[in-house]
């Protein structure tokens, strides 16, 4: 069975800093991962699609890579912004499971001023 | 574009109540998801469909139903509300495996 992990489960950065958010799963057998990010009370917000054949994405601010044969994505974000902060999660889309996929617990980011 | 909609936004039953949550979605996605979310535990998958008509179950699927008699919504049943259904629940819909989600539903069962 796939699990997800997310680490650090908690982040605290001052403005303008890099940072990287970290995945890993159990099971590299997987079609593709997808990074969201979630905001209080709200839905989720897809950031990032990497495709199993892909080592990485980038949107904006955002780079999102992935390392199938380790387990390991990371989404990287460049001179954060208080706008940055939210939970973001990260996702699996494991081979043959009719797209069902399995999701993290989170990282819950907060950019400070 | 709505994107995927979800109705109610929040809801309060009391215990052994029944309830349908409807999700819609506009871009003809063939495959619907039903999530719940609690807190510590993540996203879990409550039913799914791959097609109109088609459904099947999740990871936590009692004590729900679900019916696609309709490409673009998808439905989520709870015959008998119980204090552990107490969640937010996401509808979510995909297209060549990126899925797209609503804005949930907040439902609280005293």
């Amino acid at each position: 069975k796939q699990e997800v992990t997310q680490i650090p489960a908690a982040l605290s950065v001052p403005e303008g800093e890099n940072l990287v958010l970290n995945c890993s799963f159990t099971d590299s057998a997987i079609y593709n991962l997808q990074w969201f990010r979630q905001d209080p009370g709200k839905g989720l917000t897809s950031l990032l699609l990497i495709q199993s054949s892909q080592r990485e994405q980038t949107s904006g601010r955002l780079n999102a890579s992935l390392d199938k044969s380790s387990g390991r994505s990371t989404l990287y974000i460049a001179a954060s912004q208080p706008g940055d902060s939210a939970t973001y999660l990260c996702a699996v889309l494991d081979t043959g499971t009719a797209s069902k996929l399995t999701f993290g617990t989170g990282t819950r980011l907060q950019v400070t001023l | 574009n709505a994107g995927v909609t979800q109705t109610p936004k929040f809801r309060v039953l009391k215990t052994g109540q029944s309830m349908t949550l409807l999700c819609a979605q506009d871009m003809n996605h063939e495959y619907m998801y039903w999530y719940r979310q609690d807190p510590g535990m993540g996203l879990r998958l409550i039913h799914y469909s791959v097609g109109e008509g088609t459904t099947a179950k999740g990871e936590v699927p009692d004590g729900y139903n679900v019916s696609r008699l309709k490409k673009q919504n998808f439905l989520l049943g709870l015959e008998s509300a119980a204090p552990s259904q107490t969640s937010v629940y996401f509808c979510a819909s995909s297209y060549h495996g990126e899925q797209f989600f609503g804005p949930g539903t907040r439902l609280t069962v005293l």
